[in-house]
């Protein structure tokens, strides 16, 4: 299995931007979250989703942040306009019911940086 | 707000060394996991313990749920270059979501 896949690795912006992260989640995992990750507070979970529907989306910072799941192998979260308080890196994860405690499965991330 | 304290921050040690970090909440959880994390990469499950005083061993690591099921211990014996990395325990609250702690950044020097 190829893991969780996210693109681009790196993303460098201007301020005022729309930003686009992408995801392919573990074929066969039913549940896809949205993390991110800062130095001042660790890892936030901003949303996550369920059979492609949105569960919790209470992490997400504000209205500038949305995120869709239009099918089972494909998640975008998209900034719109990006800020510099935005750069952070941005980590895709999925899971499935295992019934003995959750396993998070990781994306290497995205490294945002909004200038 | 549902909340885990990780402890220390930051630590440095020799290889060889023993070491144990700690994880604390208030709050009770069904689960509790630690992940690790490397440079550039995201983090990779290590251990999930779901009962209160369970004891759970990995090679060199030995992983502890509190009774209440509110904190966990991470203990690392003889330490290598190679366990250098963040470490991070998550809990899992209702409804399948996750929070993580701030982690413990751990340094190991040869």
């Amino acid at each position: 299995d190829a893991g969780v896949i996210q693109s681009p690795r790196h993303e460098v912006t201007e301020m005022g931007q729309e930003v686009t992260l992408r995801c392919k989640p573990i074929s066969g995992h039913d549940y896809l979250f949205w993390y991110r990750q800062t130095m001042m507070r660790g890892l936030e979970l901003l949303i996550y989703f369920n059979n492609n529907v949105p569960i919790d989306d209470s992490g997400m910072p504000e209205d500038r942040f949305s995120a869709k799941m239009p099918n089972a192998s494909f998640s975008t979260l998209k900034i719109q306009p990006s800020e510099p308080r935005d750069s952070a890196v941005y980590f895709c994860a999925s899971s499935t019911l295992l019934g003995t405690g959750e396993k998070l499965f990781f994306g290497s991330g995205t490294q945002l940086s909004v200038l | 707000t549902q909340l885990l304290e990780q402890s220390p921050q930051f630590l440095s040690i020799q290889e060889g060394e023993n070491l144990t970090v700690y994880c604390n909440s208030s709050s009770v959880f069904s689960s509790l996991q630690w992940y690790r994390q490397e440079p550039g990469e995201g983090p990779v499950l290590l251990v999930t313990v779901v009962t209160g005083g369970e004891v759970k061993k990995l090679k060199r690591l030995t992983f502890q749920f509190g009774d209440a099921r509110k904190d966990s211990s991470l203990h690392i014996t003889a330490a290598q270059t190679g366990d250098t990395g963040l470490y991070l325990c998550a809990g899992e609250t209702g409804g399948f979501k996750t929070i993580f702690g701030a982690g413990t950044r751990l340094f190991v020097k040869a």
